[in-house]
């Protein structure tokens, strides 16, 4: 199974300052027939579902704003929130949805407001 | 607008079986892969098991195979979740997620049903 570690565990931010958090995965998630990076991230809020941020590595979801951006490729990958605002307080969460099931997920980053 | 409703979810004895349903309306739902994904309390998220669009291959995380099924009802836009054998450990809030058009594997999830294991 491919294994994926989040870093930092939790991470406190100032508002309006960047928050960065990294996605490592034990195998390389990228395919190459159609060079796409089998990684997403996502945000949820206490009492809520999960919310798509980011797909294919780095495409931002419907409505996600532009503040949220990923990168990375094989096996690193980063989110970076550029300012953070009050409303950005959540756990943050990776996960390969490679063609090799499970399609497994980080521990989560929880990110909080200095 | 997409919805996905799941239901099915309560109190089980260890041993005890329930069987989790959910609906799926505003989205093709026969075009994309669909999944379970839980989250016991106040911890992280684990991925359960998905189905391929056509039904035709489903995978399960370790610790649920041979006690859990998964199965799809395209005319009826239904997903379901059958478990077996329940234990402690299965307690935790059960989400359904399907693909959408710009990825198929995942996308969108509906808001939960909770299942506890104890007697």
């Amino acid at each position: 199974d491919i294994v994926m570690t989040q870093s930092p565990d939790s991470l406190t931010v100032s508002l309006g300052e960047r928050a960065t958090m990294n996605c490592k995965s034990s195998q390389s998630v990228f395919h190459t027939p159609n060079s796409r990076n089998y990684l997403a991230w996502y945000q949820q809020k206490p009492g809520q579902p999960p919310k798509l941020l980011i797909y294919w590595a780095s495409t931002r979801g419907s409505g996600v704003p532009d503040r949220f951006s990923g990168s990375g490729s094989g096996t690193d990958f980063t989110l970076t929130i550029s300012s953070l605002q009050a409303e950005d307080v959540a756990v943050y969460y990776c996960q390969q949805y490679s063609n090799m099931p499970p399609w497994t997920f980080g521990q989560g980053t929880r990110v909080e407001i200095k | 607008e997409v919805q996905l409703v799941e239901s099915g979810g309560g109190l089980v004895q260890p041993g005890g079986s329930l069987r989790l349903s959910c609906a799926a309306s505003g989205v093709t739902f026969s075009t994309f892969y669909m999944s379970w994904v839980r989250q016991a309390p106040g911890k992280g998220l684990e991925w359960v098991a998905n189905i391929k669009q056509d039904g035709s291959d489903k995978n399960y995380v370790d610790s649920v195979k041979g006690r859990f099924t998964i199965s799809r009802d395209d005319a009826k836009n239904l997903l379901s979740l059958h478990m077996n054998s329940l234990r402690p450990e299965d307690t935790a809030v059960y989400y359904c997620t399907s693909g959408m058009a710009e990825v198929w594997e995942i996308g969108y999830w509906g808001q939960g049903t909770l299942v506890t294991v104890s007697s």
